[in-house]
């Protein structure tokens, strides 16, 4: 089973802000990484897929990027609806997610 | 509008059992491969189990093999998820995702609101 180790757990942040969130996978899955974002009492919404390629819709401040076992996941000038948690998921082989990033106002 | 809904949750005892629906609209399940994910409240994302678009493909994660079903009926445009022989840590929210492997292969790019299955007795 691949395992996936996001970092860091929880992070707090202002407006406007840049942050980053990394992703290890536990062996090479190429770009097949997705970033998903998740409110509280809401359903996971995808964000990224294929490691950088932003779903539409997404705004461009959302940007995503790596290959084989590390990647990050990067959020520009941070919104006040920005504060959620992200989790990253692999797909090279079944489906894993991480445990996920709570991003917080500072 | 692309949606999905599930339903079929509840309350339940240990070795008991539960069965989850979860209704397409806007789009039809059919050339979707379609998948079941939990989360524990406050907790994170689990995937539980796939079923391909031939309807006869299936996984599981380990923690359900054997115990969980999701089978497709694809002319009510409906996926399901049989859970037998329940322990409490299958309790969480069970939510419904598409995942489109022409356009996002990989990502579950639509959800459903989600359903909750406590087992407890």
């Amino acid at each position: 089973d691949i395992q996936m180790t996001q970092s860091p757990s929880s992070l707090s942040a202002s407006i406007g802000a840049t942050v980053t969130i990394t992703c290890q996978a536990s062996q090479d899955i190429g770009k097949y990484l997705s970033w998903y974002q998740q409110k509280p009492g809401s359903a996971p919404k995808l964000l990224i897929h294929g490691a950088s390629n932003l779903e539409a819709g997404v705004p461009s401040r959302f940007s995503g990027s790596g290959s084989g076992t590390n990647f990050t996941f990067t959020i520009s000038s941070l919104q006040p609806e920005d504060f959620a948690t992200y989790y990253c998921q692999q797909y090279e082989n079944l489906y894993t997610f991480g445990q996920g990033t709570q991003l917080e106002i500072k | 509008e692309v949606q999905l809904a599930e339903s079929g949750g509840g309350l339940v005892q240990p070795g008991g059992s539960l069965r989850l629906s979860c209704v397409g609209s806007g789009f039809s399940i059919s050339r979707s491969w379609m998948h079941w994910v939990r989360q524990v409240p406050g907790k994170g994302l689990t995937w539980v189990a796939r079923v391909l678009s031939d309807g006869t493909t299936t996984n599981y994660a380990d923690s359900v093999k054997g115990r969980f079903t999701i089978s497709r009926d694809n002319a009510k445009n409906t996926v399901y998820l049989q859970m037998n022989t329940l322990r409490a840590d299958d309790t969480a929210v069970y939510y419904c995702a598409r995942e489109d492997i022409v356009l996002v292969p990989g990502s579950f790019a639509v959800w459903g609101q989600g359903t909750m299955a406590t087992v407890s007795s």
